[in-house]
Parts: C-alpha cells; sequence; structure tokens
C-alpha cells in the first residue's frame, strides 16, 4: 500500500521568504510522486510531477521538488514565496499498479506581508 | 481546450435525502475518478473508471453511495440516503488513459448535509 505524510497542516512565511513544504512517501514499488495546488473554491492544479527521470523537478510559479530516494521524500521548495502563493498544497503519490493518487492530508501556506 | 466540468457546484441537503453529482470529462479521455474531500483532509478516490468499466470501487461505501459512467463518457456520483458525514467536496478529475497523461480536476461539488 501507499501512503503520503505531509510534515506541517500550516506552513506560514514572509513574502520574498523561501517556502519549503515537506513530503515523505511510502511504496512498494518505484512510485510517481506530484504536488497538487488548491486554491478556495478551486479543483486541484498539477505543480509538478516525478516520473523516475530527473530526481530535481521543476514546475510552474517558480516551484520545484526534489526527489530523494534514499530519505523517500519529496519536499517542494520556492526560493522566494509570493502573496499569490497562499492556498492549500497536496502531495500525492501514484503506483504500485493503482493508476489512482493516494494524497496527503495537505499543507495550509499562509504568506505573511 | 474545455475542463472537467462538474455541478451543482454546491448543494444543501438533510440527512437521509438524496442527490446525485455530475461530471463531464475532458473530451477523450477514457479514465474518469471520483474523489471525496473532507474539510482538512486530502482527497481520497472513491471510484474509478475505464471508459464504462469500473476498475477500482474499493473505498466506495456501496451501502450509500453509487455510481456510473454508462456510455463511458460523462458520470453521475449518487447519495441515498445522506449521512452527516458524507458532507464534503466531491472532485472529479480524469486522465487521457490509465496510465496515460496527468490528472484534471474538476472545481468540485461540495455538498453540505444538514
Amino acid at each position: 500500500a501507499q501512503s503520503v505524510t505531509q510534515l506541517g497542516s500550516h506552513v506560514s512565511v514572509s513574502e520574498g521568504a523561501l517556502v519549503l513544504l515537506r513530503c515523505n512517501y511510502s511504496s512498494s514499488v518505484p512510485p510517481y510522486l506530484f504536488w497538487y495546488v488548491q486554491y478556495p473554491n478551486q479543483g486541484l492544479q498539477l505543480l509538478l510531477k516525478y516520473t523516475s527521470a530527473a530526481t530535481l523537478v521543476k514546475g510552474i510559479n517558480g516551484f520545484e521538488a526534489e526527489f530523494k530516494k534514499s530519505e523517500t521524500s519529496f519536499h517542494l521548495t520556492k526560493p522566494s514565496a509570493h502573496m499569490s502563493d497562499a492556498a492549500e498544497y497536496f502531495c500525492a503519490v501514484m503506483g504500485g499498479g493503482a493508476d489512482g493518487l493516494t494524497f496527503g492530508k495537505g499543507t495550509h501556506l499562509i504568506i505573511q506581508p | 481546450e474545455a475542463g472537467v466540468a462538474q455541478s451543482p457546484r454546491y448543494k444543501i441537503i438533510e440527512k437521509r435525502q438524496s442527490v446525485a453529482f455530475w461530471c463531464n470529462p475532458i473530451s477523450g479521455h477514457a479514465t474518469l475518478y471520483w474523489y471525496q474531500q473532507i474539510l482538512g483532509q486530502g482527497p481520497k478516490l472513491l471510484i474509478q473508471f475505464q471508459n464504462n468499466g469500473v476498475v477500482d470501487d474499493s473505498q466506495l461505501p456501496k451501502d450509500r453511495f453509487s455510481a456510473e459512467r454508462l456510455k463511458g463518457v460523462d458520470s453521475t456520483l449518487k447519495i441515498q440516503p445522506a449521512k452527516l458525514e458524507d458532507s464534503a467536496v466531491y472532485l472529479c478529475a480524469s486522465r487521457l488513459g490509465a496510465n496515460t497523461g496527468e490528472l484534471f480536476f474538476g472545481e468540485g461539488s461540495r455538498l453540505t448535509v444538514l
């Protein structure tokens, strides 16, 4: 079975500061990993995905994530936070024969002016 | 390209009533998913269709939830009778094929059960 753990249900950073959202996964097979963003009253939008190519993945809106197999992690980062980054972020895993996504509980990113 | 369409966006019902949600996936997408997102939690897969066949419904509470995709295009998710704990956002997503491409999500249908 696959699972995802997102550390920190709420993360607060100042505008212009580094954003770091943590995600650890559990999978019995090499996983596909995803980060999605959800703005209030909207659906989920794909930020980036890891599908066993380069371990450093660049996504939209300046976000990137690094796959570290030894740490079973896929943390999301952005060098400089913007007010528009305030949203809910979900890490998700796919693999092991099932092609539906298993999501973490989400991290609410708060940007302080 | 049109995205995944869902309706209604919001629904309020009393417990023991029934409700139905509709989803129209992106044109040509063979795989369709229904997810339940309870407030403060990540989305949970309820059911997955490949064309008009069910691939995975292991987490669908079949005593009260049902879903169909009769012609392999749009889909309906029904809850009857609804319970308080069914209050959630129901997200539909579609994908080109079983192992092809990313999932695209609709905006969701928010259900409140009183």
